[in-house]
Order: structure tokens, then C-alpha cells, then sequence
């Protein structure tokens, strides 16, 4: 099977603008978690959907949003993009939303916000 | 306020001899935890499990345990292998959360051949 793809892999934005991330799981994967890893905050949670639902959500501000599609495949969207923005932006995927199940992660996009 | 901590930020140890990465935590929700080793430039990649239910979960040569009443847990890697050097984060999940997963700042592994 394939594994988790995200795309672009890099990105240069400057302040201001916005931009979107994609993600496609695993095929088969129902659950879609999105995680921000910066040097100073580590890796932390964003939100999760599942069969097109948001499930549970990190505490980011409302410019952090993304949503689920039919197919599974997500996105993610961040407004009004900020310094602090930048950073590695990882998608896992897992069959469901089960506590045991494993979640796959993608290889992340590379924001970088001038 | 760091839920999960992992206090030693990295660890040298000879090929052949034992890893142990340790992670202690504070919320007492948390009853399903996991072990992910991550290389530069990639995305995590899940080692093992553990639920709040057990002591000890072996998958060959990575052994975790959970101390529930001192909140910590440890991997054991034996032996180690110069290609297990990574960055190692230790992650946990609460009870009704579904997949939202807190995770340690990670402890950088390297094995010396």
C-alpha cells in the first residue's frame, strides 16, 4: 500500500497571505490527524476528522482550519499566515478513530513564513 | 503546561548495548501510550504500543514499560544498532480523545558503532 502523501513538501509564504496543505491517507483510512512541529513547542496537535467530521481540535486559533473530503483526502488551511507559522506540518492517517490504531505519518510540508 | 515530558534530550550509547529512553507524564486521563522514532526529513514512524491495562509490551527488540502509579514509562532497546539512531518521542492518548495524541519534545539517540 501507498503511504501517507502530503503536498507541497516545501513552501515559502511571506506574512498575511494564507495558504493550503493537502493530504491523502492511506488507502482505506478513515482518520485524518494533522500535527505542527516547530524547535520551540514540539509537535502538537491540530485536529482531527474522521468520515468528514471534525473529531477533537488543538489549541490554535481560529486562522487553523482544515476539512475532510468524501474520498478521505484533507486539507489544511491556515489565514493571515504569521512568523510563528512556520514549521513542519504533519498529516497521520489511521483506519478509524479506535484508541489501538496505529496512526501513519505522512512525510510533512516544510512552511516556511517570511 | 507539558503533559509529557521526556527530560533527557539525547543519549549516546555503544552498539550492542541497551537504549533506554524514559517519559513521564501528568495527566492521569492518558491510557493508551506509543513510541514513534523519527529521522530528519521524514514523519514519524510508530515503534510500539502500550495500554494503561499492562506493565510491559515486547515487539523484538524494543521492550516499553509503563510504571502507572509513577507515570513514567520507558523504552528498552536491546540491542542497539547504529541504525536506530534517531529522534525518539514518546506520545500519549486520553481516554475518549480519539486520535489527538500528546507527545514528548523527543530524546535524540545516537549509537556509536
Amino acid at each position: 500500500k501507498a503511504g501517507v502523501t502530503q503536498t507541497p513538501r516545501y513552501l515559502i509564504k511571506t506574512r498575511g497571505q494564507q495558504v493550503t496543505l493537502s493530504c491523502s491517507p492511506i488507502s482505506g483510512h478513515r482518520s485524518v490527524s494533522w500535527y505542527q512541529q516547530t524547535p520551540g513547542q514540539g509537535l502538537q496537535f491540530l485536529f482531527e476528522y474522521f468520515s468528514e467530521t471534525q473529531r477533537n481540535k488543538g489549541n490554535f486559533p481560529g486562522r487553523f482550519s482544515g476539512r475532510q473530503f468524501s474520498n478521505s483526502r484533507s486539507e489544511m488551511n491556515v489565514s493571515t499566515l504569521e512568523l510563528g507559522d512556520s514549521a513542519l506540518y504533519l498529516c497521520a492517517s489511521s483506519p478509524t478513530s479506535w484508541p489501538t490504531d496505529t496512526q501513519y505519518f505522512g512525510p510533512g510540508t516544510r512552511l516556511t513564513v517570511l | 503546561d507539558q503533559q509529557v515530558k521526556q527530560n533527557s534530550p539525547s543519549l549516546s550509547v555503544q552498539e550492542g548495548r541497551i537504549s533506554i529512553l524514559n517519559c513521564d507524564y501528568t495527566n492521569s486521563m492518558f491510557d493508551y501510550f506509543l513510541w514513534y522514532k523519527k529521522y530528519p526529513a521524514e514523519g514519524p514512524t510508530f515503534l510500539i504500543s502500550i495500554s494503561s491495562i499492562k506493565d510491559k509490551n515486547e515487539d523484538g527488540r524494543f521492550t516499553v514499560f509503563l510504571n502507572k502509579s509513577a507515570k513514567h514509562l520507558s523504552l528498552h532497546i536491546v540491542p542497539s544498532q547504529p541504525g536506530d539512531s534517531a529522534v525518539y518521542f514518546c506520545a500519549a492518548r486520553r481516554n475518549n480523545a480519539g486520535n489527538m495524541l500528546t507527545f514528548g519534545g523527543g530524546t535524540r539517540l545516537m549509537v556509536k558503532p
